[in-house]
């Protein structure tokens, strides 16, 4: 079956400019997560949704972040007024209430 | 506060040589357990998990991981390392099936 999908991969943006980044999940995941990983960083935890409860915003960095999920399905992580220490990999990834998470390949933002 | 900690951030192996890369976790509460796995320029992936059963659980590429509920450990080992095996490893935690945690990471280079 299909997996956790990203689009785009490389988005490169001028500073002070919004992007948005979109994640599919894999179907009838309940749970999805949005990281941000800086070169040769790790995984720094940014929201956590789960089925139709609040999100857990408590690792959005500042207010330029924003995450949604439509429909228990796709999310998009906006970031408003974008700076270059914005630039990282964004990483999207989904599970069921008791399994793995499955990661998506990524979207690589550079802001110039 | 749930934390997962892996102490060592770099571990520098030869090739051959038997390799354990350390986690910990901070709480005795029900946990699922994951190591991920993120080659050079990649996405990550699997590893191995540990959800119930048998403590001690073998993954891929010949790794395998023995979760100590005492200790509140999960680490990771491997007998004999190949130069291939040089990636960033991720220990991941779900605590009552809750969101994941992941420590900050390990890079393990392998020489030849």
């Amino acid at each position: 079956g299909a997996g956790v999908s990203q689009s785009p991969s490389n988005k490169v943006t001028e500073k002070g400019k919004d992007v948005e980044l979109r994640c599919d999940p894999i179907s009838g995941h309940t749970a999805l997560y949005w990281y941000r990983q800086s070169l040769g960083q790790g995984l720094e935890f940014l929201i956590y949704f789960q089925g139709n409860s609040a999100p857990d915003k408590s690792g959005l960095p500042s207010d330029r972040f924003s995450a949604e999920r439509t429909g228990g399905s796709v999310s998009t992580l906006t970031i408003q007024r974008t700076q270059q220490e914005d630039s990282a990999v964004y990483l999207c990834a989904s599970s069921l209430a008791t399994d793995e998470q499955y990661f998506g390949p990524g979207t690589r933002l550079t802001v110039t | 506060a749930q934390s997962v900690t892996q102490l060592d951030s770099q571990v520098p192996v030869f090739e051959e040589a038997p390799v354990e890369l350390r986690c910990n976790y901070s709480s005795s509460v029900s946990v699922y357990l994951f190591w991920y796995v993120q080659y050079p320029n990649q996405g990550l992936q699997l590893l191995l998990k540990y959800l119930s059963g048998s403590t001690l659980v073998k993954g891929i590429n010949g790794f395998e991981a023995e979760f100590n509920k005492s200790q509140t450990s999960f680490h990771l080992r491997k007998p004999s390392v190949h130069i291939s095996d040089t990636a960033e490893y991720f220990c991941a935690v779900r605590f009552n099936f809750n969101k994941f945690y992941f420590g900050s990471g390990t890079k393990l280079n392998v020489k030849p």
